[in-house]
């Protein structure tokens, strides 16, 4: 399809382990985003991507989380040792390197259960 | 700052008019946006108003914005069941490089 596609949409793991969600944004799109959205919450942001590049990472909550854009089109958010509050809808989103409005694409995300 | 406030939960009889409201910190934002998220579905911009602007009509969308009080809001005309979402109220903050987001409304038509 043309949309940002995300996956896995659901992964439920155990407390302490290692997590790998994967985003593939629209082609031709240089800029990414990485959200994160807890039950009843809007989405926060993580980490924003200009090219291969980590342009904003002020988002990531802790040591644990880290993301990686190695050829400038798909990221990998990788979530260390989870803990149950880790659990939320990770969202990503794409778009142009220049928008006449900021409008950006989201994926349909994926869902983490922390159990 | 990044705050936008908004309120929780709307239930709306199908065919009536629906207004959902948002506050804003941050009076450097260029745009304003409305996002919106169907169960099981990614966000989509729904619409969006240029700073400079007090009203856009988009269709059934009428967006209002009064920069003096950073109040923005949403009224949906016609209200129909595909309207049936969350709604969020979303701005770019003066020198940064993504949406800050509202805690959502959630719209229930009700046929």
């Amino acid at each position: 399809g043309a949309g940002v596609s995300q996956t896995p949409s659901n992964k439920v793991t155990e407390k302490g382990k290692y997590v790998e969600l994967r985003c593939d944004p629209i082609s031709g799109h240089t800029a990414l985003y990485w959200y994160r959205q807890s039950l009843g919450q809007g989405p926060e942001f993580l980490i924003y991507f200009q090219g291969t590049g980590a342009a904003d990472d002020s988002g990531l909550p802790n040591d644990r989380f880290f993301a990686v854009r190695p050829e400038g089109s798909v990221s990998t958010l990788k979530i260390q040792r989870t803990e149950r509050g880790d659990s939320a809808v990770y969202l990503c989103a794409s778009s142009p390197e220049r928008t006449n409005t900021g409008e950006l694409f989201f994926g349909e995300g994926s869902r983490l259960t922390v159990l | 700052g990044e705050d936008v406030e908004q309120s929780l939960f709307l239930s709306v009889r199908e065919g009536d008019s629906s207004v959902i409201n948002c506050t804003y910190t941050d009076s450097s934002s260029t745009y304003l946006y409305w996002y919106k998220q169907e169960p099981g579905a990614g966000l989509q911009l729904l619409t969006y108003i240029f700073s400079n602007m007090d009203m856009k009509q988009d269709q059934r969308l009428t967006v209002l914005l009064n920069k003096k009080d950073k109040h923005l809001s949403l009224r949906i005309a016609d209200t129909q069941t595909g309207d049936s979402a969350i709604y969020f109220c979303a701005e770019i903050p003066y020198g940064n490089n993504r949406l800050a987001f509202g805690k959502g409304n959630q719209v229930v038509v009700i046929p």
